[in-house]
């Protein structure tokens, strides 16, 4: 069964500085997606950036990015000149890329981001 | 930008008693899905939901839970007989197709069970 294992429940950042957020998972499948997710305090939760697994190049999305390491099974989330509308609790997700059966998402515990001004 | 809307925000019931959760997904999704969060703990599936039926389901959605699309845009979560465990946010979410990757999601309702 895959895993996802988020291992910091909580962070601080400091603003304008840069700070990662660590995910590993553990699957035997070789075809997947991953996904960050961002849960502000109104609670919607937004996507903030994904990567397929058979892309090598890392996913960037402003000023967030994603370390994908395939081989070690682990995608961290980087931010970059951070905001105080960074401040959420962050999910990493990961979902089967098969065109038929589940689609079910699996979730880490999530991390909560605080961003001091 | 068109998003997924549940209703209530908060709900709280007794044991026992039944409770349904609104979700309207974004209108021209086809996949629908819940997911629950126990204070704590991870989000976890619940069950997915296309052409009308259940097309997967956890360990967790057991004969108490029941799920339907009433109309054509609500999607709904009914619980016959809440127990105290079943005190968690309830999200929905929503695809444009199965096989499309993101899922998006509502703001959750907040179940409380006394």
């Amino acid at each position: 069964a895959q895993t996802v294992t988020q291992s910091q429940p909580e962070m601080s950042v400091q603003e304008a500085e840069t700070v990662t957020l660590s995910c590993t998972y553990d699957t035997s499948e070789s075809d997947y997606y991953l996904f960050w997710y961002k849960q502000p305090p109104s609670r919607q939760m937004i996507l903030v950036i994904r990567q397929e697994a058979y892309k090598q190049q890392n996913a960037t999305e402003n000023r967030f990015s994603v370390n994908f390491q395939k081989a070690a099974k682990s995608f961290s989330l980087k931010i970059s000149d951070s905001q105080l509308g960074d401040a959420a609790m962050y999910f990493c997700a990961y979902r089967r890329r098969r065109t038929s059966g589940t689609y079910k998402y699996i979730f880490g515990t999530g991390t909560r981001l605080k961003v001091l001004a | 930008e068109p998003e997924v809307t549940q209703t209530p925000s908060h709900q709280v019931t007794q044991m026992g008693q039944e409770v349904i959760l609104r979700c309207v997904p974004i209108s021209n999704h086809l996949y629908f899905y819940w997911y629950r969060q126990i204070l704590g703990q991870k989000v976890e599936f619940l069950v997915s939901f296309y052409n009308n039926e259940i097309s997967e389901k956890s360990e967790i959605f057991d004969d108490q839970f029941s799920v339907e699309r009433p109309d054509g845009s609500n999607f709904t979560l009914k619980i016959r007989s809440t127990k105290l465990e079943d005190s968690a946010m309830y999200f929905c979410a929503s695809s444009l197709a199965g096989y499309q990757e993101t899922q998006y999601f509502g703001p959750g309702t907040r179940l409380l069970v006394l």
